[in-house]
């Protein structure tokens, strides 16, 4: 019964490579966030979608896609990996909006090699 | 830009009280979280304050002075699961929505 959950948990690829990032919350939340984590810890929002919306779009380069089927579930498409990209990534979701408390999925960490 | 600082990393003993302050300068302003992360896992909920004063919730009580840009954690009677790191989190945006953005975290190391 995990809430909000990911896969994989880890993803070791060559640069130049193209890979997803799959997240699933069955908490009944219509807010779905992607953070990512770097070395020295910085979590930053990246994306953030209501109800299959896009409502927040950070600066991140257009490599990264966002894509969400349906309320409950939020991928993340990463074309022409860099080593750069290298971090943990977090999906989250909250009932509605940043001010709700969020919940995180136990990440995904990213090996660009 | 936005300014989120906390201190890099505490070490206190346990049983000891540690206070974790996070002051921040930022565009907007809608309510500060709080979050712990253990090492190789996911952040969790800890506290929300949006208005003016102190919320305790067991061992663990946050205080907000939105006048001052300033909010402290305070973390009681210290275990040793309680090393880790805490995340001070602004919500920029007073829309529907909100964003949240972190500070870099302050490690808590508990010593026996």
């Amino acid at each position: 019964d995990t809430a909000v959950s990911q896969t994989p948990k880890y993803l070791v690829t060559q640069m130049g490579n193209d890979k997803s990032i799959k997240c699933e919350q069955n908490l009944g939340h219509d807010t779905m966030y992607w953070y990512k984590q770097d070395s020295k810890k910085f979590l930053k929002i990246m994306f953030s979608y209501n109800n299959k919306e896009l409502i927040i779009n950070e600066t991140v380069p257009n490599r990264f896609s966002p894509k969400s089927p349906d309320k409950a579930h939020l991928n993340l498409h990463i074309n022409s990996l860099e080593l750069g990209d290298s971090a943990v990534y977090f999906c989250a979701s909250s009932h509605r909006g940043a001010q709700e408390t969020q919940y995180f999925g136990p990440g995904t960490r990213l090996l660009v090699l | 830009g936005q300014n989120i600082d906390q201190p890099t990393e505490m070490t206190a003993t346990e049983g000891a009280i540690v206070q974790i302050n996070c002051t921040y300068q930022t565009s907007g302003f809608n309510g500060l979280f709080w979050y712990q992360q253990h090492a190789g896992e996911a952040p969790t909920f800890l506290s929300y304050n949006v208005l003016d004063g102190l919320e305790e919730k067991g061992r663990f009580s946050s205080f907000l002075s939105r006048s001052k840009g300033y909010s402290y954690l305070l973390l009681k009677e210290l275990q040793m699961k309680d090393s880790a790191s805490y995340l001070c989190a602004v919500n920029l945006r007073e829309d529907s929505w909100g964003k949240l953005q972190f500070g870099a975290g302050t490690q808590v190391v508990v010593t026996p």
